[in-house]
């Protein structure tokens, strides 16, 4: 099965500067079945991007995903006040659908 | 506007079946273009795929909980259900229903319940 690795666990920045996290797939998987959620605390997760690299509708364009093969990258490139959250990597592959295990974006 | 409400009983005991219900309002469950899924996420953790169903009954379970889990759908209710049988401490957790394709490049979820928690506790 395949196992996502987030990392860093926790990233602490500042409003303004670009947030860079990253996902790795325990073998390579088709970038078409990559995708990221945004979680805030009490609130179900929002789909931010599909795809690999494809935004979903209404998710503002400094958000942005990347990669290939095993290794995959959500960045934000100016972080807003609301930004702060845990953001989720997800893959579907074989009629599985696997999540990493987070990386918390915090307030530094 | 598609929206997912789940529901059930907040307080399991152990061994005992937790179930709970998925309804869908905005769209049709019937959809030949989506399947309905439930995930789960104990407190302060992570999120963890249970199953997905399709209008026809069609499902895939995780196969770390396939022995324990049965999602069914009722289309003229339109409803998706879950039951997960001899649960443990291990079980409580925030439960969403949610929606992803059924086709191509469309397998994330893209819609979402508000969740519900379930304890299981004596």
């Amino acid at each position: 099965d395949i196992v996502l690795t987030q990392s860093p666990g926790t990233l602490s920045l500042s409003p303004g500067e670009r947030a860079t996290l990253s996902c790795r797939a325990s073998q390579s998987v088709s970038s078409t079945y990559l995708a990221w959620y945004q979680q805030k605390p009490g609130q179900a997760p929002r789909l931010l991007v599909y795809g690999a690299s494809r935004r979903a509708a209404g998710i503002p364009d400094r958000f942005s995903g990347s990669g290939s093969g095993t290794d995959f990258t959500l960045s934000i490139s100016r972080l807003e006040p609301e930004d702060f959250a845990v953001y989720y990597c997800q893959h579907y592959g074989r009629s599985l659908w696997t999540f990493g295990q987070g990386t918390k974006v915090e307030i530094k | 506007q598609l929206q997912l409400q789940e529901s059930g009983p907040g307080l399991v005991k152990p061994l005992e079946t937790l179930s709970l219900t998925c309804t869908v309002s905005g769209g049709s469950i019937s959809s030949t273009n989506y399947y309905w899924g439930w995930i789960r996420q104990p407190p302060g953790e992570g999120l963890e795929w249970i199953g997905s169903i399709y209008y026809d009954g069609g499902t895939d379970y995780n196969p770390s909980l396939r022995s324990r889990v049965i999602i069914s759908v009722d289309t003229s209710k339109n409803q998706l259900s879950l039951k997960l049988t001899s649960t443990t401490a291990a079980d409580t957790a925030v439960y969403y229903c949610a929606r992803h394709g059924a086709y191509g490049v469309e397998r994330h979820f893209d819609s979402w319940g508000q969740g519900t928690l379930v304890t299981v506790s004596s």
